[in-house]
């Protein structure tokens, strides 16, 4: 059964850079069965797409958002990244890294979520 | 920024039956793109609930339905049972994003 489990700093100053990472048990990410992919959600707010990862290395990012975010991945550690340059207040959320099921494009294996706040 | 719209609340008694709409538009669920919903217990992580229009994953009980016409989709939850008190979110690819969207979030509540 595949999991995901997000990891990163709760604490970030604004300004600086966001890194999350998302690890990936029980599958690997090198399938070309799945994007894998980052949905972030404010405290009692929606859910907000930021973007995907395809194994081949191809992204695509949320254009609210694009200008600062960056995915990475690693097949060795199966392992994906979000980078989010430039913080504020406004990006203090919950996010979630989640397996897109291609085409089809619905999240059928979610992380439980990590807590990220913004704050000096 | 959601370009799915849901009614951002929805109630109703044990054993009665609630729906959800869905509206987008040309670029998402109008242009013949699947809608799923996912369902957010509090304090918890979305769980898919409906994919591609009609499918359940193993586990959900099939008062759980939906439906698809023009533009919008709607989640129907017959029987409600105090343990559907949750959040419910429609999702559909949208061509001009070359990425998917999320309703805005529907709030129910079992009277």
């Amino acid at each position: 059964q595949v999991q995901l489990q997000e990891s990163g700093p709760g604490l970030v100053k604004p300004s600086e850079t966001l890194s999350l990472t998302c690890t990936v048990s029980g599958g690997s990410v090198s399938g070309g069965s799945y994007y894998w992919s980052w949905i972030r959600q404010p405290a009692g707010k929606g859910l907000e797409w930021i973007g995907y990862i395809y194994y081949s290395g191809s992204t695509n990012y949320n254009p609210s958002l694009k200008s600062r975010v960056t995915f990475s991945l690693d097949t060795s550690k199966n392992q994906f990244s979000l980078k989010l340059s430039s913080v504020t207040a406004a990006d203090t959320a919950v996010y979630y890294c989640a397996r897109v099921l291609r085409p089809q494009w619905y999240m059928d294996v979610w992380g439980k979520g990590t807590t990220v706040t913004v704050s000096s | 920024q959601s370009v799915l719209t849901q009614p951002p609340s929805v109630s109703g008694a044990p054993g009665q039956r609630v729906t959800i709409s869905c509206t987008g538009s040309s670029s998402n669920i109008g242009a013949g793109y699947d809608v799923h919903w996912y369902q957010q217990l509090p304090g918890t992580a979305p769980k898919l609930l409906i994919y591609d229009n009609t499918n359940r994953p193993s586990g959900v009980p099939d008062r759980f339905s939906d439906s698809k016409s023009g533009t919008s989709a709607s989640l129907a939850i017959t029987g409600l049972q105090a343990e559907d008190e949750a959040d419910y979110y429609c999702q559909s690819y949208d061509s001009s994003l070359s990425g998917y969207v999320f309703g805005t979030g529907t709030k129910v509540t079992v009277l």
